[in-house]
């Protein structure tokens, strides 16, 4: 079974400061790894997501995030945070290309101050 | 496309009672998907669909729970004898098995408080 850490439940940054949300997991297999974000009151959308080939992948709003096979992670990164960034971001990874459950972490929350 | 919709938005019920949720995907996507989640933590997998057939279904679910999706369009998520440790968020998502990505799109979620 797969499972996934986020590492921090709360980063609290200042406006165009940079930011790392963390993420590690473990599976016994090769998965594919994503990052959602989720706005008060809105539902879950996809931020990026790493399937194959390069191991740098870059997502919508300027976020991207590595793939790190040896230590299993898959941090995200943004180099300058805005106020509209402040949300909850999950991490998660998923055993196959054809669907089926994605495992989710607890949750990061972002909050942006100015 | 108007994207995922959940019915109704928030539920309130007593414990002992049924209830149930409706989703209706992205017309176009035949894999349709049910997660839940409370607070403080990730949504949690219950079941998936592709078109009418249900493929997974999480051992965490007990037989309380029940979901369909008849015609391989919208489902409905059943909660029998709903327990105080029901009151979640459940979300829906969807994906079309086409996309090689299989991005999913979810839902804003019916929020469930048992009394």
């Amino acid at each position: 079974a797969q499972s996934v850490t986020q590492l921090d439940s709360q980063v609290p940054v200042f406006e165009e400061a940079p930011v790392e949300l963390r993420c590690n997991y473990s599976s016994s297999v090769s998965v594919y790894l994503f990052w959602y974000v989720q706005y008060p009151n809105q539902g879950l959308q996809l931020l990026l997501k790493y399937l194959s080939g390069s191991t740098l992948v870059k997502g919508i709003n300027g976020f991207e995030a590595e793939f790190n096979k040896s230590q299993t992670s898959f941090h995200l990164r943004k180099p300058s945070v805005h106020i509209s960034d402040t949300a909850e971001y999950f991490c998660a990874v998923r055993l196959g290309p054809l669907g089926g459950k994605s495992t989710f972490g607890d949750g990061t929350t972002l909050t942006v101050k100015p | 496309d108007t994207g995922v919709s959940q019915d109704p938005r928030h539920k309130i019920t007593k414990r002992g009672q049924n209830v149930t949720f409706r989703c209706d995907p992205i017309s176009e996507h035949n894999r349709l998907y049910w997660y839940r989640q409370t607070l403080g933590q990730g949504p949690e997998f219950l079941t998936y669909f592709q078109n009418e057939a249900q493929l997974e279904k999480s051992r965490l679910l007990s037989d309380r729970f029940s979901a369909e999706r008849p015609k391989g369009s919208f489902s409905t998520l059943e909660i029998q004898r709903t327990e105080q440790g029901d009151s979640a968020m459940y979300l829906c998502a969807s994906s079309d098995r086409r996309d090689s990505n299989e991005k999913l799109f979810f839902g804003s979620g019916t929020q469930l408080s048992v009394l």
